[in-house]
């Protein structure tokens, strides 16, 4: 069966510091890749999405940048934090070669920038 | 691009009774409609989906109903118990990318 792992769990960073999340997952081949964040009591953004390894396509302009360096890895950054980048941030996946199929989501990383 | 309006935002309901939440899309190439479950401080997880060309489908308490002449899909749960206490997100995906266009959400409490 297939499972997504997202780390760290929780991150509390400084503004102006970087910024790292990895998203992985196992069990299955050629993903597709999805990014999204979650403000507090608010819906899904979907950030970034990537149907293939180094492609990456962006859906908000913003202080973040996501690559996919492995067909299962997916990593956010940002070089330099802001306190808006606070929030949930969910990766997910899809099977790549089929329509109308659902994400599976991760367990989330909870990112509080002070 | 498509847009998904969902309501209630919130709603209360008496452990036992029946809840639905509503949600509307704007795009009629919108072909797949999942539901979301997520509890506090994780990620959602699916509950139920329909594809356009269903009216249709249950999945013992919990049923969703489409109507794509009006496009609209509701989800639907019976007999609710405390644990269903949670925030429910709809879609819509048109399968391009499988990039989905979510609902605002509607926080569904329980009350036992």
């Amino acid at each position: 069966s297939q499972t997504i792992h997202q780390w760290p769990a929780t991150l509390v960073q400084p503004v102006g510091s970087p910024l790292s999340l990895e998203c992985t997952v196992e069990g299955t081949s050629n993903p597709n890749l999805y990014w999204y964040r979650q403000a507090a009591g608010r819906g899904l953004q979907l950030l970034f999405y990537s149907v293939g390894i180094g492609q990456i396509s962006s859906e908000v302009p913003q202080n973040l940048s996501a690559s996919r360096p492995q067909d299962r890895q997916f990593i956010l950054s940002s070089k330099k934090l802001l306190l808006s980048d606070s929030g949930f941030y969910l990766c997910a996946w899809s099977p790549r070669l089929r329509r109308g199929e659902t994400q599976y989501f991760g367990p989330g990383t909870r990112l509080l920038v002070l | 691009g498509e847009n998904v309006e969902q309501h209630p935002s919130t709603l209360s309901v008496q452990e036992g009774d029946s809840a639905v939440i509503k949600c509307t899309y704007s795009d009629s190439a919108s072909n797949y409609f999942p539901w979301y479950k997520q509890e506090l401080g994780k990620g959602p997880q699916l509950i139920i989906d329909i594809r356009s060309n269903v009216g249709e489908k249950k999945d013992q308490r919990i049923a969703v109903t489409l109507n794509k002449t009006a496009k609209h899909f509701s989800l639907h749960i019976t007999e609710t118990q405390p644990e269903d206490s949670a925030v429910y997100f709809c879609a819509a995906s048109m399968g391009n990318f499988n990039k989905f266009y979510f609902g605002s959400g509607t926080k569904l409490n329980v009350k036992p």
